[in-house]
């Protein structure tokens, strides 16, 4: 099992300009997060999908946007990119009550825009 | 609000001390605590979970409900216990959304 997987790891974009981050798990969980974590801070939650076809917003959604199609993708998408949005980005998976509600994360996405 | 404070962005301490990393929480019900860790080039991983009251890799963290706190401890630090550690805090309806706290850079030196 590879587990959560993300891409790009590293992305520079312009001011304006758009970008989907991907993530997949090949985990069967039903319960994915994308979260960002800027400098000496914590992890924020951006959004987060409960099963395929539902989604919801986290702490900190302004600027994103998300689909879940399928279990496995959960593909999240900068539509104009800001420089508040330079960050890294960490996509994670879990399965409700299995492994007392572990979260399994993926490598990271660092976006710098500019 | 939920909401978790770890006091202290950086510790070092000498290898074979003792270390406690602070962990407290604000929530209203009964929440459950978790500890991540973060290894050089590696992804954030769980390490405990105070649910399970377990010890792993000599460390262990008991959830005090009346300090509202969660403090991570090991008796005698190792190097490779160099690593950023986030307590984090999953109020019991949050369809397990994690709150993180911003994180401890702990340093172990020789």
């Amino acid at each position: 099992n590879a587990g959560v997987t993300q891409t790009p790891k590293f992305r520079i974009l312009k001011i304006g300009q758009s970008m989907t981050l991907q993530c997949t798990q090949d985990m069967n969980h039903n319960y994915m997060y994308w979260y960002r974590q800027d400098p000496g801070m914590g992890l924020k939650l951006i959004y987060y999908s409960v099963g395929a076809g539902i989604t919801d917003k986290g702490e900190v959604p302004n600027g994103y946007n998300v689909s879940r199609s399928t279990t496995e993708d959960f593909p999240l998408r900068l539509e104009l990119a800001a420089p508040s949005q330079t960050s890294v980005y960490f996509c994670a998976s879990s399965s409700p009550g299995a492994n007392y509600n572990e979260q399994f994360f993926g490598p990271g996405t660092r976006l710098t825009v500019l | 609000a939920q909401r978790v404070t770890q006091p202290e962005k950086l510790l070092s301490v000498f290898k074979g001390a003792p270390v406690e990393l602070k962990c407290n929480y604000s929530y209203s019900g009964s929440p459950e605590l978790f500890w991540y860790v973060q290894y050089s080039r590696q992804r954030l991983q769980l390490l405990l979970r105070h649910i399970s009251r377990e010890s792993i890799k000599g460390f262990t963290a008991d959830l005090n409900k009346g300090e509202t706190s969660f403090h991570l401890k090991k008796p005698f630090a190792q190097e490779e216990d160099s690593a950023m550690y986030y307590c984090a805090l999953r109020g019991i309806q949050g369809a397990q959304k994690l709150v993180f706290g911003q994180g401890t850079r702990l340093t172990i030196n020789p």
